[in-house]
């Protein structure tokens, strides 16, 4: 089955500092990936998901980018400031229904003012 | 506009014991998902319900079972609670289909004494 791996498993970045998380999925039938943002006491919450068939997304100022030949994609937020710490997991997914997400392990972004 | 709502949002067990987490969605959703989170260990699919009449085991379904009890409520029952349930476990739901975002609820947190 699809494996997914996260690094770092915590980041400290200044107030401002741009912030980068990794991912690797190991299933190539994985087409579709999204990221998620969890706060203290919540449920997860996506932010930006990418589709196979694109290799770079952006939304203000977070973007991801993605790989499909080294299976591996990345989430880029710019200009970083406080709230912007939390958890955040990326997933892989495949094309069909009832599709099953595989989660990452989880970074925790901590923004220093 | 209540989203995906997971009751209760706390409980101690003591081993052995059984219950209910209940869960429900209004967004019209086919999907739905049970999730276990535990620390360094991202979120891990238990099951998943691609409609409503079917389910299937996730990653770990070993100790729980689940109820599709219509298109809006998708039950997780733990029948003899252990210590290693003790966890975080998220319901979610999703439009069925390739590449859509999975809407999650706040969370029930699990303590089995």
């Amino acid at each position: 089955g699809e494996n997914v791996e996260q690094h770092p498993s915590t980041l400290s970045v200044q107030e401002g500092d741009s912030a980068v998380i990794k991912c690797t999925y190991s299933d190539s039938a994985s087409n579709y990936f999204p990221w998620y943002k969890q706060e203290l006491g919540k449920g997860p919450q996506l932010i930006i998901d990418i589709r196979s068939n694109v290799g770079e997304k952006k939304d203000q100022r977070i973007a991801v980018t993605l790989n499909k030949t080294a299976k591996h994609f990345s989430l880029h937020i710019t200009e970083t400031q406080p709230e912007d710490s939390a958890v955040y997991f990326c997933a892989a997914s495949m094309d069909n229904y009832g599709q099953n997400f595989v989660f990452g392990p989880g970074t925790r972004l901590s923004v220093l003012p | 506009n209540a989203g995906v709502t997971q009751t209760p949002k706390f409980q101690v067990l003591k081993t052995g014991q059984s219950m209910t987490l209940q869960c429900a969605q209004d967004m019209n959703h086919n999907s739905m998902y049970w999730y276990r989170q535990d620390p360094g260990m991202g979120l891990r699919l238990i099951y998943y319900s691609a409609s409503e009449g079917t389910t299937d085991k996730g990653e770990v379904p070993n100790g729980y079972n689940v109820s599709r009890l219509n298109k809006r409520e998708f039950s997780l029952r733990l029948e003899s609670a252990a210590p290693s349930q003790t966890s975080v476990y998220f319901c979610a739901s999703s439009v069925s289909g390739p590449g859509t975002e999975a809407f999650f609820g706040q969370g029930t947190r699990l303590t089995v004494v």
